[in-house]
């Protein structure tokens, strides 16, 4: 059975700086990995997707990697803001029944 | 890109009576939708898979009689939540997979419901 683990659990910056999100997962045979963000009341919304057989994805300042072999994938937030400030959610697609796992998440606030 | 309709938003309701939560995905076919419960402060747990025009799979643990769903089109999945109680009160999400350039999943922006 898939398990993915976030750490940390939370974590506070100030503005302006540069942070490392981590995600490990337990069965490295993964078809994709997703990173989301979670606003408190919210739905989620879909950050990056790495396929497999990618090693990491950018997006404006975060760009998040993927070492399957070892189980783990990272979110960089470059230059953080105060609107950064949320719930970050990494879920992995495995199994046959193409199941997505979700851990449960790191929670952001980017102090002004 | 993929956009995935979720409502209402919030709903609130007495113990005892039922409630139907619908999703849509706007621009694309989702032959599988899938519905998630989150408790405060907790991640999503997978409820039960929907597939279009068969019957949907649930995980273990979750009552099917109790949490109905629906899919009788390529675009529109419905969760019913019969005879609620207020331990249903939470926050439920559905996803679906698609559109044409392999989004991943998308998510709706969840209901929140209380049973008072």
């Amino acid at each position: 059975k898939q398990e993915v683990t976030q750490i940390p659990a939370a974590l506070s910056v100030p503005e302006g700086e540069n942070l490392v999100l981590n995600c490990s997962f337990t069965d490295s045979a993964i078809y994709n990995l997703q990173w989301f963000r979670q606003d408190p009341g919210k739905g989620l919304t879909s950050l990056l997707l790495i396929q497999s057989s990618q090693r990491e994805q950018t997006s404006g300042r975060l760009n998040a990697s993927l070492d399957k072999s070892s189980g783990r994938s990272t979110l960089y937030i470059a230059a953080s803001q105060p609107g950064d400030s949320a719930t970050y959610l990494c879920a992995v697609l495995s199994g046959s029944a193409r199941q997505l796992t979700f851990g449960s998440g790191t929670q952001l606030t980017v102090l002004p | 890109g993929a956009v995935v309709s979720q409502h209402p938003s919030w709903v609130i309701c007495k113990s005892g009576t039922s409630v139907k939560i619908e999703c849509r995905s706007l621009d694309f076919q989702a032959t599988t939708m899938f519905w998630y419960r989150q408790f405060p402060k907790q991640s999503l747990m997978l409820m039960a898979t929907s597939n279009e025009g068969s019957k949907a799979t649930y995980e273990q643990g979750v009552e099917k009689d109790k949490f109905l769903i629906n899919h009788a089109s390529l675009t529109l999945s419905t969760l019913t939540v019969t005879s609620a109680h207020p331990e249903d009160s939470s926050f439920y999400i559905c996803s679906a997979s698609g559109g044409p350039h392999n989004y991943g999943y998308t998510f709706g922006s969840g209901t929140r419901l209380t049973v008072v």
